[in-house]
């Protein structure tokens, strides 16, 4: 089955600690995008890709860092810079050209809980 | 308007009701609006994808009109269901400030969040 997955689903950690939110995506997409929601708040862009060593900030990157090795995978650095990391992540992919109007296609999401 | 904005947050109908919720954004550097469905525990699911003033598109007892020029979109729910129950949210897809193309990003609202009662 073609899809995206995130892992895990949920995740704990401890205040001062770096943490890695996994996104995997066999759709052949070669753009992915993190998302971060908060209770009452649309979807906030953290970082998005638009090809494999690239990236871009979205609109609230700070405390958090990504890479692109790989065109199916592109996880989620939580720094222990990121003041408020509790939240629900959600990692997307689409086709990615700048021209279309491709939809997005989301993965499970990932529950952050900082203790 | 600077950002995209629902309402209303929460809605609660009774099955076989028809609703409707509304989803503003900025008309200035539009290029294409999105609609999801968000259902508890499941990834959001693309509805509609929506790029012409005037545009209507419909999936089931869902539809969805869009006005470009006064920067606004409605989604219909015609005879709720149970089923129905979810987060709608809508996704403004900004133009290029330079170049021709979109900026590939998605600008969210909040989610209208609908509950229909058997």
């Amino acid at each position: 089955d073609g899809g995206i997955t995130q892992s895990p689903k949920y995740l704990f950690r401890k205040e001062g600690q770096n943490v890695t939110l996994s996104c995997e995506q066999n759709l052949n997409h070669d753009a992915m995008y993190w998302y971060r929601q908060d209770p009452g708040q649309g979807l906030r862009l953290i970082y998005y890709s638009q090809i494999v060593n690239d990236f871009q900030k979205g609109d609230i990157a700070e405390g958090y860092s990504v890479s692109r090795e790989k065109k199916e995978s592109f996880p989620l650095t939580v720094t222990s810079a990121q003041k408020n990391p509790t939240a629900f992540y959600l990692c997307a992919s689409s086709i990615g050209r700048g021209d279309s109007y491709n939809e997005q296609f989301f993965g499970p999401g990932t529950r952050l809980t900082v203790l | 308007i600077l950002n995209v904005e629902q309402s209303p947050q929460s809605l609660h109908v009774q099955e076989g009701d028809s609703t409707n919720f509304t989803c503003s954004f900025p008309s200035s550097n539009f290029y294409a609006l999105h609609w999801y469905r968000w259902e508890t525990a499941k990834s959001p699911e693309a509805l509609f994808v929506m790029t012409l003033n005037g545009d209507e598109k419909k999936k089931g007892r869902i539809s969805a009109t869009l006005n470009t020029k006064e920067g606004y979109s409605y989604l219909y729910i015609k005879g709720s269901q149970p089923e129905d129950s979810a987060t709608y949210l809508c996704a403004s897809r900004p133009v290029r400030r330079y170049g021709s193309g979109n900026t590939g990003k998605l600008i969210f609202g909040q989610g209208t969040t609908l509950q229909v009662k058997p």
